[in-house]
């Protein structure tokens, strides 16, 4: 069974500062596929990176950086500089390979930056 | 491209009533599923496909029905709806294999009163 846990319901940041998203998963397959959404208010779910379990490197996207380890089974993303435009719950979820990219997701944390 | 529709957007319904829930793609992917989003819970599985003909159970398929009779299309099917059924429900294509990012749908709202 696989398992993905966002202990962090909700964070509430004042805009400029930075943000880490914890994401801790569990999995017995040796291959495996991880992946960040952002769903905003406006409801819609959008992709934001997705990690294969063998590169461990780190990677960042403009104001956005995972930090992938597989030592402690964690997937956490840092927002630099956060953005009122920012504010959306962020899923963090996994799927094993071969398993038809049915994904498993954590229950989210609802970022809230303000002014 | 439209990318993956899913109509209604909303829908009410009454206790024992059926609906059916569309979802269709214009991207020719092979892989379709359906989510439901509740509160505190994220995202479950309810039903997935991998190819036109073959349908299979997520984590919580039960008062859910499926059918993938062309690549394009994949509706769900509440055949006597419950008040736990109310969520809202997305929609999720992608290429086949793991390596592909899901599109996701932007979601039915739906209400079971």
């Amino acid at each position: 069974a696989q398992k993905v846990t966002q202990a962090q319901t909700e964070i509430s940041v004042v805009e400029k500062e930075d943000v880490t998203l914890d994401c801790v998963y569990e999995t017995r397959d040796t291959t495996y596929y991880l992946f960040w959404y952002k769903q905003p208010p406006s409801g819609e779910l959008v992709f934001l990176i997705r990690r294969n379990s063998f590169d461990e490197q780190n990677e960042i996207s403009g104001r956005y950086s995972w930090n992938f380890q597989k030592s402690t089974s964690s997937f956490n993303f840092t927002i630099t500089a956060s953005q009122v435009v920012d504010s959306a719950v962020y899923f963090c979820a996994l799927t094993p390979e071969g398993g038809g990219n049915k994904l498993t997701f954590g229950t989210g944390t609802q970022l809230k930056v303000e002014l | 491209n439209a990318g993956v529709t899913q109509t209604p957007k909303f829908q009410v319904l009454k206790t024992g009533q059926s609906m059916t829930l569309q979802c269709a793609q214009d991207m020719n992917h092979e892989y379709m599923s359906w989510y439901r989003q509740d509160p505190g819970m994220g995202l479950r599985l309810i039903h997935y496909s991998v190819g036109a003909g073959i349908t299979d159970q997520g984590e919580v398929p039960n008062g859910y029905n499926v059918s993938r009779s062309t690549t394009e299309d994949f509706p769900l099917r509440l055949l006597s709806a419950a008040p736990s059924q109310t969520s809202v429900y997305f929609c999720a294509s992608s290429y086949a294999g793991v390596r592909q990012p899901q599109h996701f749908g932007d979601g039915t709202r739906l209400s079971i009163l």
